[in-house]
């Protein structure tokens, strides 16, 4: 069955930096996009990434771009989020989420998800 | 401000139905058949429960269903039962910039 498992997690002061990572098992990892989704404490979800297949292709929400990068290994079967100048607003659970499909939009598989404290 | 808005909280007893709204724009709900439904138990991850506007995944009762008309998705869960008490939230596809939007979520409360 498909399993996705985050780690990297844990606290770090403002402007500093963490890797989060996903690993992932069940399915033919290179066939599909994959995604980090996050969720602030008691808030709702925000998308925040996405990688291609072959890592063609990248994107980013507003809030996080030049700051996060996105990353793949296929050969490992996993997914990273290079997170840095980190802010209080970036303090949440991070999901990796795997797409219905290839390139789908709608997420049927996620992690457990990893907390991220960013606090002084 | 959350881009797509549903309602905060809904309620209902067991065995009626609710439905749960999720306005968007033209950009987004109104120009995309790409509507998914999620939801999540407290401290669990989401679950995808509708997807294209109104298909299920395999395994998810149909007692969920899934419908759009407009700028404006609606999830309605019909024959309500203990275990639906949950949070539901409404994601929509915005285009290749934007790529995906969610709404605010809706904590359900069943009586």
């Amino acid at each position: 069955q498909v399993q996705l498992v985050e780690s990297g997690g844990g606290l770090v002061k403002p402007g500093g930096s963490l890797r989060l990572s996903c690993a992932a098992s069940g399915f033919t990892f290179s066939d599909y996009y994959m995604s980090w989704i996050r969720q602030a404490p008691g808030k709702g979800l925000e998308w925040v990434s996405y990688i291609s297949s072959s890592s063609s292709y990248r994107n980013y929400a507003d809030s996080v771009r030049g700051r996060f990068t996105i990353s793949r290994d296929n050969a490992k079967n996993s997914l990273y989020l290079q997170m840095n100048s980190l802010r209080a607003e970036d303090t949440a659970v991070y999901y990796c989420a795997r797409p219905l499909y290839g390139s789908s939009s709608e997420f049927d598989s996620w992690g457990q998800g990893t907390l991220v404290t960013v606090s002084s | 401000q959350s881009a797509l808005t549903q309602p905060a909280s809904v309620s209902g007893s067991p065995g009626q139905s609710i439905t749960i709204s999720c306005t968007g724009t033209s950009s987004d709900v109104g120009n995309y058949n790409l509507v998914s439904w999620y939801q999540q138990h407290p401290g669990k991850a989401p679950k995808l429960m509708i997807y294209e506007g109104t298909k299920r995944p395999s395994g998810v009762s149909n007692r969920f269903s899934g419908s759009k008309s407009g700028n404006t998705a609606s999830l309605t869960i019909s024959g309500l039962q203990a275990e639906d008490e949950a949070d539901y939230y409404c994601c929509s596809y915005a285009g290749s910039s934007t790529y995906v939007v969610f709404g605010g979520g809706t904590k359900l409360t069943v009586l």
